[in-house]
């Protein structure tokens, strides 16, 4: 039962340079959330989607793009990276069903991200 | 806007003590709140959540919290704590109607043996 796979584990970029990162979830969930945490900082909501088709900013949406591919994919793309995006990146996932949303979000792995 | 604050940046108790980490909160209309916890290298766990009704609520792993409407507080608790419980623990909250969570900025717990 895989449940959310992020990918890449891990990644080494240049500033300027563009990556797109992966999650997947097997689910059936209608929402996705893309995260990135910072020391002391917690988790700050980059973009979710809530349900296939629609996407949405978050807190720290600045220097990142988003695809929600199907209801199973969403994706993460920083165009040209810089070191203040050096984080790690968490992907999560949720069912929402009508007004009492169970909302419990399952948390990919992470992906390690450091821009020189 | 909803916020979550988790006054204790570190908590630090003694195998088989209680297990305290605190978390204020707060929000426009009624509150969701979540505990997740995280194990070094992998991602958030869900341990428990307070949607409605009784104001204690029991989790995974033996934890439980308590909801305070009045102190707008969701303590997260384990009567015997475990060295294996040492861990990053966020508190978060979620306006009713709204897809987001508010995490906090978390705290390092460790047990010693």
């Amino acid at each position: 039962n895989a449940g959310v796979t992020q990918t890449p584990k891990f990644q080494v970029l240049k500033t300027g340079q563009s990556m797109t990162l992966q999650c997947a979830q097997d689910m059936n969930h209608n929402s996705m959330y893309w995260y990135r945490q910072d020391p002391g900082m917690g988790l700050r909501l980059i973009y979710y989607s809530a349900s296939e088709g629609t996407t949405d900013k978050g807190e720290v949406p600045n220097g990142y793009n988003v695809s929600r591919l199907n209801k199973r994919e969403f994706s993460l793309r920083l165009e040209s990276a810089a070191p203040s995006q050096t984080s790690v990146y968490f992907c999560a996932s949720s069912e929402w069903k009508g007004t009492l949303a169970k909302n419990i979000q399952y948390f990919g792995a992470g992906t390690r991200l450091s821009v020189l | 806007a909803q916020s979550v604050a988790q006054p204790e940046d570190q908590v630090n108790v003694a195998e088989g003590n209680p297990l305290t980490v605190k978390c204020t909160y707060s929000v426009s209309g009624n509150p969701y709140l979540f505990w997740y916890v995280q194990y070094p290298n992998r991602g958030l766990q869900f341990l428990l959540k307070y949607i409605t009704g009784d104001n204690l609520v029991k989790g995974s792993y033996g934890f439980e919290a308590e909801f305070n409407k009045s102190q707008t507080s969701f303590h997260l608790k384990k009567p015997s704590a475990l060295v294996s419980d040492s861990a990053l623990y966020f508190c978060a909250v979620r306006e009713v109607g709204d897809y987001k969570l508010s995490f906090g900025a978390g705290t390092t717990v460790t047990v010693r043996a």
